[in-house]
């Protein structure tokens, strides 16, 4: 059974230092991978995307993935409290055609 | 650009009753849709996958005679629980895909069932 484990939390990081939200998965096939941010109530909305070994930076946001390690990681750079949110990662096998495995998500709390 | 609604936003509806969501990609054309569903405090489960034109498929464990499905054209999909029960409550989520890796999420439906 394909699984994408993530630590719950809560991760409490003050504002304006950095944010780090890890993530392993278990299928090797796996192709795509996905961090959304969830906030209570709401459905998720994508964050970054990344599909190849190594970094992906976007903003404030770095996605890492490291498919010998099967690790997921997204760092949020001088975090904001708006930011307080439950990230979920998620994992493809592979195209347009399969849906997302999520993991439970980790609640980041950004302590003003 | 890709947007998806989802209709209605919330509902509560009788136990034994039937309702329908739909999930319209509002800026393109989804080949593909799925749908979510997310209880309390858990994360998104993969319920089923439509493309337009073919029966859905469903994830193991989901009932594919209880929640019905239906792929109509490339910007609807409808998802109608049947018979539904206060188990059944919970956030319905649908997303789009135009053949990339990357889906549209829709803002959900909360059904409640009393």
């Amino acid at each position: 059974q394909k699984e994408v484990e993530q630590n719950s939390g809560p991760l409490s990081v003050p504002e304006g230092a950095i944010a780090s939200l890890n993530c392993t998965y278990s299928d090797r096939g796996s192709q795509s991978f996905f961090w959304y941010r969830q906030y209570s109530g709401k459905s998720p909305e994508l964050i970054m995307s990344i599909y190849s070994n190594g970094d992906k930076e976007d903003g404030r946001f770095t996605a890492q993935l490291n498919k010998a390690s099967q690790y997921v990681s997204l760092l949020i750079r001088d975090s904001q409290p708006s930011d307080s949110a439950t990230y979920l990662c998620a994992v493809k096998p592979g195209g347009g055609a399969d849906g997302l495995t999520f993991g439970k998500g980790t609640h980041l709390i950004i302590q003003p | 650009g890709a947007v998806v609604s989802q209709h209605p936003s919330w509902v509560i509806c009788k136990s034994g009753t039937s309702v329908k969501i739909e999930c319209r990609s509002l800026d393109f054309q989804a080949t593909t849709m799925f749908w979510y569903r997310q209880f309390p405090k858990q994360s998104l489960m993969l319920m089923a996958t439509s493309n337009e034109g073919s029966k859905a498929t469903y994830e193991q464990g989901v009932e594919k005679d209880k929640f019905l499905i239906n792929h109509a054209s490339l910007t609807l999909s409808t998802l109608t629980v049947t018979s539904a029960h206060p188990e059944d409550s919970s956030f319905y989520i649908c997303s789009a895909s135009a053949g990339g890796y990357e889906q549209y999420f829709g803002p959900g439906t909360r059904l409640t069932v009393t």
